[in-house]
């Protein structure tokens, strides 16, 4: 089992461009998520999804936006990139609410 | 405010010491779980444990243990003996899922073990 993959591993954007990170699991979970990580931040919640074609809006929703139209894929959209989104980004998914999360290995963006 | 509070922001020990990792969490729901990761210097987040919030027994798992305890809202992690390998960031996270199934970490405890 492949469990969670994130597409790509590492990216350089400079400011304005869009992209788009992928996220796809195995596990048939309905429940996936999107964090960024910073120094001394943890791990803070971006969007989240709890089924197919559902999206919420985690802690620090602001200048991203996702997409869930397959259960397995979860998108994870910068239409404008700023230098305030250089983060290292997680995604993550859970069989349903209260259980463990199983990650990805993470993408490393870098906006100049 | 913080949902999860790790207020020990980095810690050394030496080698075959003991050591504890607090974690205090807030939260109004009666239902709600609780989790410890670890994340290695290679990065990856790996699962170490859950709790729920009806289940304070405390739970021991080889050099590892964990202490739930509903009256101070606290799920503290200890190791055993530590080895260098233990060495990594450490997270404490809670889930609430009656009041939107979000999922709140603290911002971790990085363990230094020294050889």
């Amino acid at each position: 089992n492949a469990g969670v993959t994130q597409t790509p591993k590492f990216r350089v954007l400079k400011t304005g461009q869009s992209m788009t990170l992928l996220c796809a699991q195995d596990m048939n979970h309905e429940y996936m998520y999107w964090y960024r990580q910073d120094p001394g931040m943890g791990l803070r919640l971006i969007h989240y999804s709890v089924g197919e074609g559902t999206t919420a809006k985690g802690e620090v929703p602001d200048g991203y936006n996702v997409s869930r139209l397959k259960k397995q894929n979860f998108l994870l959209g910068l239409e404008s990139a700023a230098p305030s989104q250089t983060s290292v980004y997680f995604c993550a998914s859970s069989i349903f609410t209260g259980q463990p999360q199983h990650f990805g290995d993470g993408t490393r963006l870098s906006i100049l | 405010a913080q949902k999860v509070t790790q207020a020990q922001t980095e810690i050394s020990v030496v080698e075959k010491e003991d050591v504890t990792l607090d974690c205090v969490y807030e939260t109004r729901d009666t239902t709600y779980y609780l989790f410890w990761y670890k994340q290695p210097p290679s990065g990856e987040l790996v699962f170490l444990i859950r709790r729920n919030s009806f289940d304070e027994q405390n739970e021991i798992s080889g050099r590892y243990s964990w202490n739930f305890q509903k009256s101070t809202s606290s799920f503290n992690f200890t190791i055993t003996a530590s080895q260098v390998v233990d060495s990594a960031v450490y997270f404490c996270a809670l889930s609430e899922p009656d009041t939107g199934n979000q999922f709140y970490f603290g911002t971790g405890t990085s363990l230094t073990v020294i050889p």
